[in-house]
């Protein structure tokens, strides 16, 4: 196991609706990134969080947005859900410790979510 | 636009035999080249990655890839299979470069099945 935690595990949201993901950076981490996994799909990047800011963002609409607390903890917010974003929310954290470099990202186990 | 591709779905081998993976890439510079393995309802677990240097990379449980600039593959390979390696595995490539986050760009997943 990789120490990168989320919740919840499953989420079943209706149409239109807000959503919060969590989670737990690995210890020692200090950069979070989320990728979105749609069924029969490789992870596409959503967004990266580094010292509490936005570091880099996929094509997603801002209706996808992020945050990174002061324990590097992270939340992924989706506002307005839509039926495509049903899928596995993977969170990665890793350690940057001087510039962008191959940082290995550590995935958590993922939150699926189901837009009905 | 940088893309991986894996051009295999599914990948059946025999226990015992050797494996191949294959995972080839478009990236404009030098990129870096991660394997990940994905268990059923699982987040994806690290293999090996490739930075620089040697061009055979020794990774997890016994798997190995091969860095071929020319070619631009990176395929995973592994002497023997076993029938707990059946998984989907992902190739995924991030770039250097200053504005660069790290982010990882995923190929669509190779299934590997290993009968006894």
């Amino acid at each position: 196991e990789t120490g990168v935690t989320q919740s919840p595990t499953h989420l079943i949201k209706t149409r239109g609706q807000q959503v919060t993901l969590r989670c737990s950076s690995q210890s020692g981490h200090n950069t979070v990134s989320w990728y979105q996994q749609a069924l029969g799909q490789g992870p596409q990047f959503i967004f990266q969080y580094y010292r509490e800011e936005e570091n880099g963002r996929g094509n997603f609409p801002p209706r996808f947005s992020g945050l990174q607390f002061p324990n590097y903890s992270s939340e992924l917010n989706v506002n307005a859900l839509e039926l495509d974003d049903s899928a596995l929310y993977l969170c990665a954290s890793s350690l940057r410790v001087a510039g962008p470099v191959a940082d290995t990202q550590y995935f958590g186990p993922g939150t699926r979510l189901t837009v009905l | 636009a940088q893309s991986v591709a894996q051009p295999e779905d599914q990948v059946n081998v025999a226990e015992g035999n050797p494996l191949t993976v294959k995972c080839t890439y478009s990236v404009s510079g030098n990129p870096y080249l991660f394997w990940y393995v994905q268990y059923p309802n699982r987040g994806l677990q690290f293999l090996l990655k490739y930075i620089t240097g040697d061009n055979l990379v020794k990774g997890s449980y016994g798997f190995e890839a091969e860095f071929n600039k020319s070619q631009t593959s990176f395929h995973l390979k592994k002497p023997s299979a076993l029938v707990s390696d059946s998984a989907l595995y992902f190739c995924a490539v991030s770039l250097h470069g200053s504005s660069n986050t790290g982010k990882l760009i995923f190929g669509q997943g190779t299934t590997l099945q290993v009968k006894p």
